[in-house]
């Protein structure tokens, strides 16, 4: 089973700043295979990122996605106010599909 | 446009069984697979495994081998998960999620259902 970790687990920055968040795998994983997701309280996960790098349908392009092997990186580039949420990257690729246990994104 | 509608809450007792149906309407339900995620309060999210409907056998995530059945109807484009033997660590919410693109269970989910709260309690 591929663990992935992500980091920071709570991120607090101000809305027009930059996020990074971090994504490592314990094992290669195919850049084909590694998605990110935006979850807000109460609500169903939403697709940001497949394949590491393209964006889902609808995604402002202020989200970017990058890596390759072990390290994945989600980069928002100016923070809204309706960007404060958890993100989750995935792990596509092999069986069982893996999540990390997600970053949280707070308002500073 | 894709929308996936799951049945209501569910309160359960420990060692019964759930079922919850997840019912897909817009795109093409056969050949996309619906996979079954879950998420314990105040924690991440767990695959629990998906089927290809036009395919009709699932697969499991081997944590939940033997006590989870996926199983999909065409005629009615719904899905179903059912988890046995429950107990109070599978209070969670219970998403469906479809996967972009059809005829492989390795594809992300792109459309999601609004989550099936099950609550195990004696």
């Amino acid at each position: 089973e591929i663990v992935l970790t992500q980091s920071p687990g709570t991120l607090s920055l101000s809305p027009g700043e930059r996020a990074t968040l971090s994504c490592r795998a314990s094992q290669s994983v195919s850049s084909t295979y590694l998605a990110w997701y935006q979850q807000k309280p109460g609500q169903a996960p939403r697709l940001l990122i497949y394949g590491a790098s393209s964006r889902a349908t609808g995604i402002p392009d202020r989200f970017s996605g990058s890596g390759s092997g072990t390290d994945f990186t989600l980069t928002i580039s100016r923070l809204e106010p309706e960007d404060f949420a958890v993100y989750y990257c995935q792990q596509y690729g092999s069986s069982p599909i893996t999540f990390g246990q997600g970053t949280r994104l707070e308002i500073k | 446009q894709v929308q996936l509608v799951q049945s209501g809450a569910e309160v359960k007792k420990p060692g019964s069984s759930v079922k919850v149906s997840c019912k897909a309407s817009g795109g093409t339900f056969s050949r996309n697979a619906i996979n079954w995620v879950r998420q314990a309060p105040g924690q991440g999210l767990e695959w629990m495994g998906g089927i290809i409907p036009i395919f009709g056998t699932a697969n499991y995530a081997q944590k939940f081998q033997g006590r989870v059945t996926i199983t999909a109807d065409e005629s009615t484009s719904t899905a179903y998960m059912e988890l046995s033997s429950l107990r109070s660590e599978d209070t969670a919410v219970y998403y469906c999620a479809r996967a972009g693109r059809a005829g492989s269970y390795f594809v992300s989910f792109d459309y999601w259902g609004q989550g099936t709260l099950v609550t195990v309690s004696s």
